[in-house]
């Protein structure tokens, strides 16, 4: 049982290049998340998608795109890489109860943009 | 969405217990209390759920008392191992889902 599963581990772009970042889950969950994490913060959401089809802005979006390719995979894509963009990004997809909501991370992608 | 507010950091000795205490003045009545774990270089990770008074599950115990505006994780017998950032989280359930974690609580175990 894979889980939530992201490539690559580690990337190094020069400033104004692209890429995407890719995820995948295994366990059905409709709702999936990119967030990401700079030195010594929390984790700030980037974008969201509720189901298959939708996708929503989160905290700090400027920067990037994201695809919903189908319910187990969820993309993110920096058009122009900026050095500010440098970060950790997690994927992460969320497993709905009855009245609560439970998260289940990926193990990150660092990403260095110099 | 609440906000919640924990200590930046706490230190603790090997094998005692720890309270994290998180404030969320103002939860919501559909907002459930949880707590996820992260290691260095890692996502973070579910830890434990609840609503009300206390649960309790293999690896921790949370308290929320009767007003909800507040709640305890607590670490039985703390080992290095458990050295890691806590983080709270109030939110209800399906449409919330501008989760946001703030800075955590960094726990350090001291041998």
């Amino acid at each position: 049982n894979a889980g939530v599963t992201q490539t690559p581990k580690f990337q190094v772009l020069k400033t104004g290049q692209s890429m995407t970042l890719q995820c995948a889950q295994d366990m059905n969950h409709n709702s999936m998340y990119w967030y990401r994490q700079d030195p010594g913060m929390g984790l700030r959401l980037i974008y969201y998608s509720a189901s298959e089809g939708t996708t929503d802005k989160g905290e700090v979006p400027n920067g990037y795109n994201v695809s919903r390719l189908n319910k187990r995979e969820f993309s993110l894509r920096l058009e122009s890489a900026a050095p500010s963009q440098t970060s950790v990004y997690f994927c992460a997809s969320s497993e709905v109860l009855a009245r609560s909501e439970k998260l289940f991370f990926g193990s990150g992608t660092q990403l260095s943009v110099l | 969405l609440a906000k919640t507010t924990q200590p930046i950091s706490m230190d603790s000795y090997e094998g005692q217990e720890v309270n994290i205490t998180c404030s969320h003045n103002n939860i919501a009545t559909n907002d459930y209390i949880t707590w996820y774990q992260q290691f260095p270089s890692q996502g973070p990770r579910f830890i434990i759920q609840g609503y009300k008074t206390k649960v309790t599950n293999e690896v921790a115990s949370l308290f929320i008392p009767a007003d909800r505006k507040s709640s305890t994780l607590s670490l039985p017998r703390v080992s290095l191992s458990d050295t890691a950032v806590y983080y709270c989280l109030a939110n209800s359930g399906a449409g919330s889902y501008q989760l946001t974690f703030g800075k955590g609580t960094k726990l350090s175990v001291i041998p």
